[in-house]
C-alpha cells in the first residue's frame, strides 16, 4: 500500500505571497491532519479534516486554512506569508473512525519564506 | 490536554537495549500512549501504542505503569539506524475528536 504523499517537497516563497500544499492520504483513510514543525515550537497541530469537513483545529491564525476533497486528498493554504511560517509542514492520515487510531505521516513539505 | 515529559537526550551503545522513559501524569482513562520517531526531519514514523497493557511488536516494546502515569519504550537491540528523535504522545480527546499532542521528544544517539 502506498504511503502518504506530499507535494511539493520543497518550496521557496517571499513574504506576502500565498502558498498551497497538497497531501494524498493512504488509500481508504478519510482523516487528514496537518502539522507545522519548527525548531523553536516543535510539532504543532494545525487542523484535521474528515469527510471534507474540518473536524478539529489548533491555535493558528486564520491565514492558515485547509480543505479536503471527496477523494480524501487535502490541501492547506497559507496566505500573506511571514518569515515565521518557514517550517516543515507534515500531513498525516488515518482511517478516522475508531477510538484506537494510528496516524501515518508523509515526508513533509519544507517551506522557506524569504 | 494531557502533556508528556521526556528527557532531552540519551545515548545508547549499539547492540544494547535503549530504554526511553516518558511521563504523562495527567493522562485520562481512555487516552492512548503513542510512540513515534523522526529521523533527519523526515516525517515521523509510527512505532507502537498502548492503553494499559504492555505491548510488543517487531520494532519495540512498550511498558506502561499500572497507574498509567508513565511509560517506557524499549528498543531491544539498538542499531545506528535507530538514532532519531523519539516522541511520546498522548492521543487526547477534545471536543468530540482526537488529536495528537507532541512533546519535545528525546534525541537518542546510538553509539558504535
Amino acid at each position: 500500500k502506498a504511503g502518504v504523499t506530499q507535494t511539493p517537497r520543497y518550496l521557496i516563497k517571499t513574504r506576502g505571497q500565498q502558498v498551497t500544499l497538497s497531501c494524498s492520504p493512504i488509500s481508504g483513510h478519510r482523516s487528514v491532519s496537518w502539522y507545522q514543525q519548527t525548531p523553536g515550537q516543535g510539532l504543532q497541530f494545525l487542523f484535521e479534516y474528515f469527510s471534507e469537513t474540518q473536524r478539529n483545529k489548533g491555535n493558528f491564525p486564520g491565514r492558515f486554512s485547509g480543505r479536503q476533497f471527496s477523494n480524501s486528498r487535502s490541501e492547506m493554504n497559507v496566505s500573506t506569508l511571514e518569515l515565521g511560517d518557514s517550517a516543515l509542514y507534515l500531513c498525516a492520515s488515518s482511517v478516522g473512525l475508531t477510538n484506537q487510531e494510528t496516524q501515518y505521516f508523509g515526508p513533509g513539505t519544507r517551506l522557506l519564506v524569504l | 490536554d494531557a502533556k508528556t515529559t521526556q528527557p532531552t537526550s540519551m545515548d545508547c551503545a549499539e547492540g544494547r537495549a535503549a530504554n526511553l522513559p516518558c511521563n504523562h501524569s495527567t493522562i485520562s482513562g481512555n487516552e492512548y500512549v503513542y510512540w513515534y520517531r523522526q529521523i533527519h526531519s523526515q516525517g515521523p514514523q509510527y512505532i507502537i501504542h498502548g492503553l494499559k497493557n504492555n505491548e510488543t511488536n517487531e520494532m519495540a516494546s512498550l511498558i506502561i505503569t499500572e497507574d498509567r502515569k508513565s511509560s517506557t519504550l524499549i528498543l531491544p537491540h539498538a542499531t545506528l539506524r535507530d538514532t532519531a528523535v523519539y516522541y511520546c504522545i498522548v492521543r487526547s480527546y477534545t471536543s468530540g475528536t482526537y488529536k495528537y499532542i507532541f512533546g519535545t521528544g528525546t534525541r537518542l544517539k546510538v553509539l558504535a
